[in-house]
Order: C-alpha cells, then structure tokens, then sequence
C-alpha cells in the first residue's frame, strides 16, 4: 500500500538552529499538508499546499516557517530559528482528492533544546 | 474561534461490549466528519468518514451524524484490546477543503 515517507523520525536540535523535515508524498497525489502535535495536545493544521503554492496557512505558520516542494517528489517543512515551543511532532498528509483519502506520513519528533 | 470538543476520557470497556465516543463542534458550516485513531507515538489513521446525517457502518464501526446538533459520535462494536487508542474526531473548516479542525481526542481502554 502506498504510504507517506517522512525523515528524519526524531531530530534534536539546539534552539535558534534551523531544521529543514522532509516528506515524500504519495506519488498521485496533489494536495498536501503539514500538522503537528505538540505532547498531550490536539493536532494542529500548519499549511496547506496545492499546485505548487500554499493554499491557507494557519496563525502557526509564520515568517519563521515556510514549504517547499523543490522536485516534484519531496515536500519539505522548513523552520528558520527553532523555538522551545516548536516542540512537537510534525505529520505530513497528502490527499488525491482534498480531505477524502488523507494519508499521514509516520512523524518527525523534533525537539528542541 | 472554530471548536471541536470531545471527552478526554479514559473510556474503559470490557472486550466484546460497545464503546461509544463523542464529539461536538461548533461551526455550522462544516460539512465533512472524519475519525482517527491514534496510537501512542504514531501518526493518526483514518477509521471512518461521514458527510450526511444519519448513520454509516462499516464493520464493527458505525459513525453517526447530527448536523442539527453538530454532532458526530462512533460506535465501536465487539471492543478488541487492540482497539484501545486515542480516537481523535476532525472536522473541515466550514466546507473548506484545504484543513481539518481537530478535537483532542478520547483515550478507549479495552479491558480482556
């Protein structure tokens, strides 16, 4: 079955370092997402991104985040200056069809330091 | 601010019984209800979704829908042990197709 690659599964990293967490879609897909989790809390909608743009962002997503999908196969979630509170687990989605048909990749635990 | 409530739990129920779960959300816009379940440390993955009101059934799942009293529940029916799990309710942002509004999510504890 077709399944959504995410790497690295756990990065640590030093606070006002930038991390760069890369997934691989589902190949037909075209729509795709990023969520995270933070320990204990509910799952978060970070961005949306379509035909090759980003389609809404939340209040989470700000000028220190930014996506990429630089080779028509990854789709990479930057964060420029990591913060302690961006701790979390960060999920990538991709969809055929919108909402219908979401897959979740397996997760990057990143924690900051 | 757009709102999905669910009880935290935990649900505890013995193997074979029902376990029923239950969620409420606010924006009356939304037109697509989907559960996940979660397993400690995983990604979520999709059980069941729901668009109409009424009832739908797969397996031992059944979601149910009151758009009237923005509700949405699961039932689980013949409870394993393996499906003890956060079951997390999400709800699109008032028919926009591009995110899901999520609530936190009940703990189910399925006791052999």
């Amino acid at each position: 079955e077709p399944e959504v690659t995410q790497t690295p599964s756990h990065q640590v990293t030093q606070m006002g370092q930038e991390v760069i967490l890369r997934c691989v879609p589902i190949s037909n897909h075209l729509y795709f997402y990023w969520y995270r989790q933070i320990l204990g809390q509910k799952v978060e909608f970070l961005v949306s991104f379509y035909n090759n743009e980003i389609s809404e962002k939340s209040e989470i997503f700000d000028d220190q985040f930014s996506v990429e999908r630089p080779d028509g196969s990854n789709f990479t979630l930057k964060i420029r200056s990591t913060k302690l509170e961006d701790s979390a687990m960060y999920f990538c989605a991709s969809s055929e069809q919108g909402l219908v048909g979401y897959t979740f990749g397996s997760g990057t635990r990143l924690t900051v330091v | 601010q757009k709102e999905v409530e669910q009880n935290s739990g935990p649900l505890s129920v013995p193997e074979g019984a029902i376990a029923s779960l239950n969620c409420t959300y606010s924006d009356r816009g939304s037109q697509s209800f989907f559960w996940y379940r979660q397993y400690s440390g995983k990604s979520p993955e999709l059980i069941m979704f729901i668009y109409s009101n009424g009832d739908k059934e797969d397996g031992r799942f059944t979601a149910q829908l009151n758009k009237a009293s923005q509700y949405v529940s699961l039932l689980i029916r013949d409870s394993q042990p393996s499906d003890s799990a956060t079951y997390l309710c999400a709800v699109d942002n008032a028919g926009n197709n591009r995110k899901l509004i999520w609530g936190l999510g009940t703990s189910l504890a399925v006791n052999p």
